[in-house]
């Protein structure tokens, strides 16, 4: 199964400031979703996009899909110190509804 | 409403021993899956258990790991004979049933196994 690859590996921002981080992938998808994981610890699902979506939102996340790119893009508007996370996209694809993989993930910094 | 547990939380293991996992899934999901995350990596799909039944273990390692998930109790994910390579961090999620696909699964926070 194939894997998204998350782009920057790592982003330092000051808070207030946006972030965006993306995932690309190669072959075609059920659906995309991004997870948080704090350091040390369980991953925190963020949001779903099915492949027929092209934009959802969750409070100050944006997620876009763009199925001719193969790619998706999160934004967090206005970020915060408690945002500092690594940020996972993980991939449903093929005949299986439940098998997500997951790429290596962004780390992200947001420093006060 | 408590959310998916595992025990314990660090684990260490001298190789040739044997390590046992623990996951309790949320209240009213009964299905789980386990998934391993290597130093520097993302999570790789291990297995996929509902009650008494595997339904899909094509990421387990063919040789020493097995899981199982009984009628009664916690899923258990077990590695005989560990080895240095065993060293990750194993997380469980679960997920209600559903008849339609898998929307969202629910992470432990995880059991950090190191093998010395």
């Amino acid at each position: 199964s194939q894997q998204g690859e998350e782009d920057p590996q790592a982003l330092s921002i000051q808070e207030g400031e946006n972030a965006t981080m993306n995932c690309s992938y190669k072959t075609s998808i059920n659906n995309l979703q991004w997870y948080r994981q704090n350091s040390g610890r369980g991953l925190v699902h963020l949001i779903l996009i099915r492949s027929n979506e092209r934009e959802k939102h969750s409070g100050r996340l944006r997620v876009t899909l763009d199925t001719s790119k193969k790619s998706s893009s999160l934004l967090i508007t206005a970020s915060r110190a408690a945002d500092t996370a690594s940020y996972f996209c993980a991939l449903n694809s093929g005949g299986s509804n439940y098998k997500l993989t997951f790429g290596k993930g962004t780390l992200l910094t947001v420093n006060p | 409403n408590a959310g998916v547990m595992q025990n314990p939380r660090h684990l260490v293991r001298r190789r040739g021993q044997e390590a046992r996992l623990r996951c309790s899934p949320m209240k009213g999901h009964s299905h789980v899956y386990w998934y391993r995350q290597l130093p520097e990596e993302g999570l790789k799909f291990m297995v996929y258990l509902q009650k008494e039944n595997i339904i899909d273990e094509s990421g387990m390692p063919k040789e020493r790991f097995s899981a199982e998930f009984p009628k009664e109790g916690p899923s258990i994910l077990r590695i005989q004979q560990v080895v240095r390579g065993d060293s990750a961090a194993y997380f469980c999620a679960s997920s209600p049933p559903t008849s339609g696909s898998v929307d969202e699964q629910y992470f432990g926070p995880g059991t950090r196994l190191t093998v010395t």
